[in-house]
C-alpha cells in the first residue's frame, strides 16, 4: 500500500544527545515536510523539501537538521542544540508544493529524559 | 509571513451544526486547507479552497473568501465521533496552519 511511514512511534532520550526520526514515503511526491506539534497546538513548520538535494528552513529550524538523498526519504535530527525537543513529530508529503493536499505519517514521539 | 486565527474551543450538541471561523493574512495564496485531528493522530484531509465560494462534502462544508482573508469549516448533524481538533492551513508555497480548533460534541 503506497503511504508514508515514520520510525520510530516513540523515542526517548537524554539530554544532550542528537536522534534522528525517519520519514519514508512511496507516494511519489516531490515535496516533504516536517512539523512539531506541542499539546494542544498547531503544527509548526521545521523543515521542507521541494525535490531531491534541495531543502528550505521553516518557522522553528533551529536545532533541528534534515537531509534530502532520495526522494523517497526526507530524515529529521533532532540535536542536542534544540532547547525544548520534547514534542509529537509529524512528517508529511504531498505532490506539489503548492497545490494538493499533504498526507501524514502516523507520527513520532519524542519524549527527552 | 503568515498569519492564522482560529477560535481555540467550540462545544456543540449532538445534532447540531458549528462553524468554525478562520481568518488569515498572507503575502501569498495558493489556497486554504481544513483537516481533522483526533487526539494523538496525524491530521486527515476534510477540504481544499482555492476559489471563492462554498464547497459541499457531504456533512461537511467549507467556504473562503480571498478579499477578507476568511474562511471557515461548517459541520452538520453533529456525531460524536467528530470530536476532534480542526485545523485551518494555509498554501503559500508551502503550507502553514493554524493553531487548531478543539471541537466537543456532547450528547
Amino acid at each position: 500500500d503506497g503511504g508514508i511511514t515514520q520510525s520510530p512511534k516513540y523515542l526517548f532520550r537524554k539530554e544532550g544527545q542528537n536522534v534522528t526520526l525517519s520519514c519514508e514515503q512511496n507516494l511519489n511526491h516531490d515535496a516533504m515536510y516536517w512539523y512539531r506539534q506541542d499539546p494542544g497546538q498547531g503544527l509548526r513548520l521545521i523543515y521542507y523539501s521541494q525535490i531531491v538535494n534541495d531543502f528550505q528552513k521553516g518557522d522553528i529550524a533551529e536545532g533541528y537538521s534534515v537531509s534530502r538523498e532520495k526522494k523517497e526519504s526526507f530524515p529529521l535530527t533532532v540535536t542536542s542544540a534544540q532547547k525544548n525537543p520534547t514534542a509529537f513529530y509529524l512528517c508529511a508529503s504531498g505532490g506539489q508544493v503548492n497545490t494538493g493536499e499533504l498526507f501524514f505519517g502516523e507520527g513520532s514521539r519524542l519524549t527527552v529524559l | 509571513g503568515q498569519n492564522i486565527d482560529q477560535p481555540t474551543e467550540m462545544t456543540a450538541t449532538e445534532g447540531a451544526i458549528v462553524q468554525i471561523n478562520c481568518t488569515y493574512q498572507t503575502s501569498g495564496f495558493n489556497g486554504l486547507f481544513w483537516y481533522q485531528q483526533h487526539a494523538g493522530e496525524a491530521p486527515t484531509f476534510l477540504s481544499y479552497n482555492v476559489l471563492d465560494g462554498l464547497e459541499e462534502k457531504g456533512r461537511f462544508s467549507s467556504f473562503l473568501s480571498r478579499s477578507k482573508g476568511y474562511s471557515y469549516l461548517l459541520l452538520k448533524e453533529l456525531q460524536m465521533k467528530d470530536s476532534a481538533s480542526y485545523l485551518c492551513a494555509l498554501n503559500d508555497y508551502k503550507l502553514s496552519f493554524g493553531a487548531g480548533t478543539t471541537v466537543t460534541v456532547r450528547a
